[in-house]
């Protein structure tokens, strides 16, 4: 079965500090790839996507994804971390043999103190 | 530009009682999706619909029912609340199969069943 996993419930980091957050996928294909961001009362918002060729992804806000085959794994980094980086992400995985199909991480909860 | 819109925002609902919550969207998108959203566990899908009149359950149905009459709109229907509904629920729509189009989110309605 396809499943999603993002390794990590909770991450704090400290402002001007560089962050990454993990995502690793099960499925037999290559699927499509996301990342969102869920601020505090906020729905979600698409950060960055894979669906294919190059493998290292830049999305808004200064974040980036590398998609690595070998590990199933598309992680997500920002060099330097602002305060309003503070937030929810969730990777989540379109699979390419159905319409709709997309399954969601739990989530990684991401603190930034002073 | 309005996007996703949800209503209401938050709401109480005694066991057994019933409840819509609304969805609209004003981008023109075929595709739209509820989710239910609960602690650690990510985004779970409850019904989706490709286009007026056309919807399907996805992973989680049981305990609500969904209709789309028009593109715009796709309502989620409780119609006996239990305490096991207490969740947040996000409409999204997307212009094209989910695979590989960005999905869009209201901001969510928060539903506490007591």
């Amino acid at each position: 079965a396809q499943s999603v996993t993002q390794p990590d419930i909770h991450i704090t980091v400290s402002e001007g500090a560089s962050l990454e957050l993990r995502c690793n996928y099960s499925y037999g294909a290559t699927p499509y790839l996301f990342w969102y961001v869920q601020s505090p009362g906020q729905g979600l918002q698409l950060l960055l996507k894979y669906l294919s060729g190059d493998t290292l992804v830049q999305g808004i806000k200064g974040f980036e994804a590398e998609f690595k085959r070998s590990q199933s794994s598309f992680n997500l980094r920002k060099p330097s971390v602002h305060w309003s980086d503070a937030a929810e992400y969730f990777c989540a995985v379109g699979l390419t043999d159905s319409w709709g199909k997309f399954q969601f991480g739990a989530g990684t909860q991401v603190v930034v103190t002073p | 530009n309005a996007g996703v819109t949800q209503t209401p925002k938050f709401r109480i609902l005694k066991i057994g009682q019933s409840m819509t919550l609304q969805c609209a969207q004003d981008m023109n998108h075929n595709y739209m999706y509820w989710y239910r959203q609960d602690p650690g566990m990510g985004l779970k899908l409850i019904y989706y619909s490709v286009g007026a009149g056309i919807t399907d359950k996805g992973e989680v149905p049981n305990g609500y029912n969904v209709s789309r009459s028009t593109t715009e709109d796709f309502p989620l229907r409780l119609e006996l609340a239990a305490p096991s509904q207490t969740s947040v629920y996000f409409c999204a729509s997307s212009y094209g199969p989910t695979g590989e189009n960005i999905q869009y989110f209201g901001a969510g309605t928060r539903l506490s069943v007591l």
